[in-house]
């Protein structure tokens, strides 16, 4: 079966643009998460979707950021306004629910903000 | 204090020796331990979940969950060149995952 899958795989933009990360989950899975990690560092928790209700968004580090889930499935993470500190691999995971079980990594979108 | 705090790295260790990580965690609410391993470039994988106090083993790993003194370890026995990687303690509570920064493992052939 399909694993998580993420699109861009790199996207490059100019400082003060919008950019739109796209993750698609396995099949099945209600919850899904999003996570950056800046180079050498540790995963940063930014949302969890339980179906399409984000019931933590504490981790999204500025108004500039947001995140949408239509249909239980397909999650989009908005940055408006990008500025050069936004640059970092986006890793999105999901999970049969939000109860602990394993979540599973797509392959992450690097975002460079020159 | 970081929320979750992992051993200072790097760790290395020659093929075949004992490999031990660490893993502090502050919310004493937190139900559910992982660690996952991340190979440079790549995207974390799961190595072992735990749930309840004590030890669980899955072949030459072995995981311990001790949550009145809010630690979970990792032991990887018979260390391979393979096992070389960034291994990540996460610990979630209420479908929020807290991640460490991660302890770098080098196994020396």
């Amino acid at each position: 079966g399909a694993g998580v899958s993420q699109s861009p795989s790199n996207k490059v933009t100019e400082k003060g643009k919008d950019v739109e990360l796209r993750c698609d989950p396995i099949s099945g899975h209600t919850a899904l998460y999003w996570y950056r990690q800046s180079l050498g560092q540790g995963l940063e928790f930014l949302i969890y979707f339980q179906g399409n209700s984000a019931p933590d968004k504490s981790g999204l580090p500025s108004d500039r950021f947001s995140a949408e889930r239509t249909g239980g499935s397909v999650s989009t993470l908005t940055i408006q306004r990008t500025q050069q500190e936004d640059s970092a691999v986006y890793l999105c995971a999901s999970s049969l629910s939000a109860g602990g079980e394993t979540q599973y990594f797509g392959p992450g979108t690097r975002l460079l903000v020159l | 204090q970081k929320e979750v705090e992992q051993n200072s790295g790097p760790l290395s260790v020659p093929e075949g020796a004992i490999a031990s990580l660490n893993c502090t965690y502050s919310d004493r609410g937190s139900q559910s331990f992982f660690w996952y391993r991340q190979y440079s470039g790549k995207s974390p994988e799961l190595i072992m979940s735990i749930y309840s106090n004590g030890d669980k083993e899955d072949g030459r790993f072995t995981a311990q969950l001790n949550k009145a003194s809010q630690y979970v370890s990792l032991l990887i026995r018979d260390s391979q060149p393979s096992d070389s990687a960034t291994y990540l303690c996460a610990v979630l509570n209420a479908g929020k995952s807290t991640f460490g920064d991660g302890t770098t493992l080098t196994v020396k052939p």
